[in-house]
């Protein structure tokens, strides 16, 4: 039974395209986060949201938008994408918001942009 | 700039060895966090140790916290092939909001 799981687990597409990451918890926890990480391994918080509100929205360009439609989903949908759009988005999910909570990950989506 | 770092990047060891990575943080925190890493998965977490615990354990890890110093570290005893990851710290920012990872240590156990 997978806790946190994120589709697709790949993507590949050209540049300008637009794209959709989706991302379900089944722990019951209300909150959750997207989270972007780059070829060097740094892990760096985009989103978070807490019972379907939006509590973190770090600086990342408006072309990223996520939608939560309920506390159990949290997707990501991206415009226009460019090259530098190429890493890893892992979703994760917390028993409550904070960044003092343990954090549970998806598998990661791996975006490559050509 | 980023609230943990880990030391060293990168740590080779042959099986059956024990590895210590450490983590350095800036500001004063709740509680810090390791995560493990295995290739092309997410994130697992391993650890939490609250800013007034010195020592925790789990299983064949250890963690110390020194606040004093801003600094933690993660030992692993008696390495198995299967630790072979990167490994994270994470600490909430000043206003307890945000998790901040740190860039890992990527720890390779050799048979």
């Amino acid at each position: 039974d997978t806790a946190v799981s994120q589709t697709p687990k790949y993507l590949v597409t050209q540049m300008g395209n637009d794209k959709s990451i989706k991302c379900e918890q089944n722990l019951g926890h209300d909150t959750m986060y997207w989270y972007k990480q780059d070829s060097k391994k740094f892990l760096k918080i985009m989103f978070s949201y807490n019972n379907k509100e939006l509590i973190i929205n770090e600086t990342v360009p408006n072309r990223f938008s996520p939608k939560s439609p309920d506390k159990a989903h949290l997707n990501l949908h991206i415009n226009s994408l460019e090259l530098g759009d190429s890493a890893v988005y892992f979703c994760a999910s917390s028993p409550l918001a904070g960044g003092r909570e343990t954090q549970y990950f998806g598998p990661g989506t791996r975006l490559l942009v050509l | 700039s980023q609230q943990g770092e880990e030391d060293p990047q990168a740590l080779s060891i042959q099986e059956g060895e024990n590895a210590t990575m450490n983590c350095s943080y800036k500001t004063s925190i709740n509680n810090l966090q390791w995560y493990r890493q295995n290739s092309g998965r997410g994130l697992v977490h391993l650890i939490l140790i609250r800013s007034n615990e010195r020592e925790k354990h789990s299983g064949r890890l250890r963690v110390t916290l020194d606040t004093s110093k801003k600094s933690s570290s993660l030992l692993i005893t008696a390495s198995r092939a299967a630790d072979t990851a990167s490994y994270f710290c994470a600490t909430a920012d000043t206003g307890g909001f945000k998790t901040i990872f740190g860039a890992g240590t990527r720890l390779f156990v050799k048979a």
